[in-house]
């Protein structure tokens, strides 16, 4: 089965600093999600990544999925308080999207100091 | 749009009690699932549905029992509860391609 490995487990960084999380795949990667949690609140939907090499950006957050397949990154520039949470990846295998059966990495804590 | 509803939000049970998360989604979506959320280990997946009257099981299926009988609702049944299904429960949906949305989470405690 599909396994996905995210690091680091947990990230403190000062205000105003660049941060990147990655998402390991065991298997090829077909469709790979990043949501962020706040602490006891739902998931928020950030980025759809489907194709190798694809690369998206919202506001100073940007994530890419490596040409392979099998990783995917989250980089946010000039952190701020707002970016505190938990990050997580989430992806399918083969023909997911039409079964909607996702897996998750063990999520990414993220502190920012002001 | 009200996205996907979960009821209730917490909720105490003894070991060996029976209760059943409610879930609704009111955007036609083929596709809902039920994750449980416990610290270090992320999202693990109980069950999904891929349409009314299909359910399949996920990586944690153990002592939980679902039912898809229209498209709107997902309920998860607990049927005789026990203190290693404290967790924070979160159902979610999607359409075929697109993102997956989630509810706000059930907050359950096994005493």
């Amino acid at each position: 089965s599909q396994e996905l490995e995210q690091s680091p487990q947990s990230l403190i960084v000062q205000e105003g600093k660049n941060l990147t999380i990655n998402c390991t795949s065991s298997k090829t990667l077909y469709g790979l999600y990043w949501y962020k949690q706040k602490y006891g609140e739902g998931l928020i939907f950030l980025m759809m990544l489907q194709k190798g090499g694809e690369e998206k950006s919202h506001e100073k957050i940007t994530a890419k999925l490596d040409e392979k397949k099998q990783q995917s990154s989250l980089h946010i520039t000039a952190s701020q308080p707002s970016h505190a949470g938990i990050y997580l990846c989430g992806a399918g295998p083969r023909g997911s999207s039409n079964t909607g059966k996702l897996i998750f990495g063990q999520g990414t804590t993220l502190q920012v100091k002001p | 749009n009200a996205g996907v509803t979960q009821t209730p939000k917490f909720q105490v049970l003894k070991t060996g009690q029976s209760m059943t998360l409610q879930c609704a989604q009111d955007m036609n979506h083929e596709y809902m699932s039920w994750y449980r959320q416990d610290p270090g280990m992320g999202l693990r997946l109980i069950h999904y549905s891929v349409g009314a009257g299909i359910t399949d099981q996920g990586e944690v299926p153990n002592g939980y029992n679902v039912s898809r009988s229209t498209t709107e609702d997902f309920p998860l049944r607990l049927l005789s509860a026990a203190p290693s299904q404290t967790s924070v429960y979160f159902c979610a949906s999607r359409s075929r391609g697109n993102e997956q949305f989630f509810g706000p989470g059930t907050r359950l405690t096994v005493l």
